[in-house]
């Protein structure tokens, strides 16, 4: 138990439309991760936040985006869903007290399945 | 680039056998190290975790991994596996290129037959 949570658990959605899912990280984590792992592969890295301002960002387009609140809570966003959008997406949270060192914690998911 | 290699998809061992799952690497800098373990369904829980210091490490499960830079690889091991160890398992590597962030392996799907 990571002290990760994400929901919804599962979301079914058809092309074209928009969803939002959501993070809370682990007591005392500021920096929330996003991360898209389609079946069959490892995860990839979408973007990073850190205190509400995003600090990174991987290989995805504009129509994935992203949110961090003041008590490090956090959105993902993707517009105009794509079939292939249909992925498990994984939240991690971490320190910065880590330093360097990049231990992300990580929820257990959210399974978006696009029609 | 960094990069993640796991060079195999899947491995079936039998309850008791020992176990070792490869992984190689390719990072610029002294690299921080991972083995992730997600069960059907699940998130990832972190198995162990290498930053310096003794190359040989150990985690939680029986399980353990040893860094060799000479052959950027970080394989797991352990010495008798058992039936609740079925699940894919994936390395990663810890990157501080654009933000924090950890780059996964495509993972190695573990079965375990009785």
């Amino acid at each position: 138990e990571t002290g990760v949570t994400q929901s919804p658990t599962h979301l079914i959605k058809t092309r074209g439309q928009q969803v939002t899912l959501r993070c809370s990280s682990q007591s005392g984590h500021n920096t929330v991760s996003w991360y898209q792992q389609a079946l069959g592969q490892g995860p990839q890295f979408i973007f990073q936040y850190y205190r509400e301002e995003e600090n990174g960002r991987g290989n995805f387009p504009p129509r994935f985006s992203g949110l961090q609140f003041p008590n490090y809570s956090s959105e993902l966003n993707v517009n105009a869903l794509e079939l292939d959008d249909s992925a498990l997406y994984l939240c991690a949270s971490s320190s910065p007290s880590q330093g360097s060192k990049n231990i992300q914690y990580f929820g257990a998911g959210t399974r978006l399945s696009v029609l | 680039a960094q990069s993640v290699t796991q060079p195999d998809i899947h491995i079936t061992v039998s309850e008791g056998a020992s176990l070792e799952l490869r992984c190689n690497y390719s990072y610029g800098a002294t690299p921080y190290l991972f083995w992730y373990v997600q069960s059907p369904g699940q998130g990832l829980q972190l198995l162990l975790k290498y930053f310096s210091g003794d190359t040989l490490v150990q985690g939680i499960k029986g399980f353990e991994a040893e860094f060799k830079r000479s052959q950027s690889s970080f394989n797991l091991r352990k010495p008798s596996v058992h039936w609740s160890d079925a699940a894919e398992y994936f390395c990663a590597v810890g990157s501080n290129t654009g933000g924090f962030k950890t780059i996964f392996g495509a993972g190695t799907r573990l079965f375990v037959k009785a």
